[in-house]
């Protein structure tokens, strides 16, 4: 069964950093990209970063992007979101995800954590 | 980036309705359309992929159909397990972006 764990949450004040990581288990995490996404309260679903399975590019929503960084550590099964200089807007659930293979040439979202939330406050 | 319109926003539905809703990108992203419920609490599941093809084990009350630009997901028979919020998302270029969302309330 794939699972996806999200931890490293938690209140922090404007400006300051937070790495949150994602254990994957029940899947050969190394042969796949993965993906944070989140939502902030009462509002939809925010894609921001992909990284390649074998780390070798990513992707940022401008949003995000110079503030975060996507990373993953195949040893572990892990992959990370280190974000700085954080805003009282990202304050959200963050959610990982990895990209499956459901039919021939198509990939989708197919598997998601149950998130950690990130509270931005002073 | 690509907008994806989705609309209703909300419905207010009575169990054993048929629902449908919609979303609209902003330019043509094929049929890289993928459609999410996520019950309260809960993370999104995926329930259609590439517009229409519903994933293993997801009921065939749920459908979803469209390309190009327009897109429909559609509950044939609405139950009480599916109160949820659903939304879309196009995979067809980065930055991947979400629609809305459509929450379900009964009436």
């Amino acid at each position: 069964e794939v699972q996806l764990v999200e931890s490293g949450g938690g209140l922090v004040q404007p400006g300051s950093s937070l790495k949150l990581s994602c254990v994957a288990s029940g899947f050969t995490f190394n042969n796949h990209n993965m993906h944070w996404i989140r939502q902030a309260p009462k509002t939809g679903l925010e894609w921001l970063a992909l990284i390649y399975s074998d780390g070798s590019h990513n992707y940022y929503a401008d949003s995000v992007k110079g503030r975060f960084t996507i990373s993953r550590d195949n040893s572990k099964n892990t992959l990370y979101l280190e974000m700085n200089s954080l805003r009282s807007e990202d304050t959200a659930m963050y959610y990982c995800a990895k990209w499956g293979k459901r039919s021939n040439y198509y990939y989708t979202l197919d598997a998601w954590g149950q998130g950690t939330s990130v509270t931005v406050s002073s | 980036d690509i907008v994806m319109t989705q609309s209703p926003t909300s419905m207010s539905i009575s169990l054993g309705d048929r629902v449908t809703m919609n979303c609209k990108a902003s330019q043509s992203v094929g049929s890289n359309v993928d459609w999410y419920q996520q019950k309260t609490g809960q993370s999104p599941k995926l329930l259609i992929f590439k517009a229409s093809n519903r994933c293993t084990g997801v009921p065939d009350r749920f459908t979803g159909s469209g390309s190009g630009t327009d897109f429909t997901f559609t509950i044939s028979t609405m139950q009480a397990e599916d109160l949820a919020v659903y939304s879309c998302m196009q995979s067809n270029s980065y930055p991947f972006t979400f629609g809305s969302g459509t929450k379900l309330e009964i009436k």
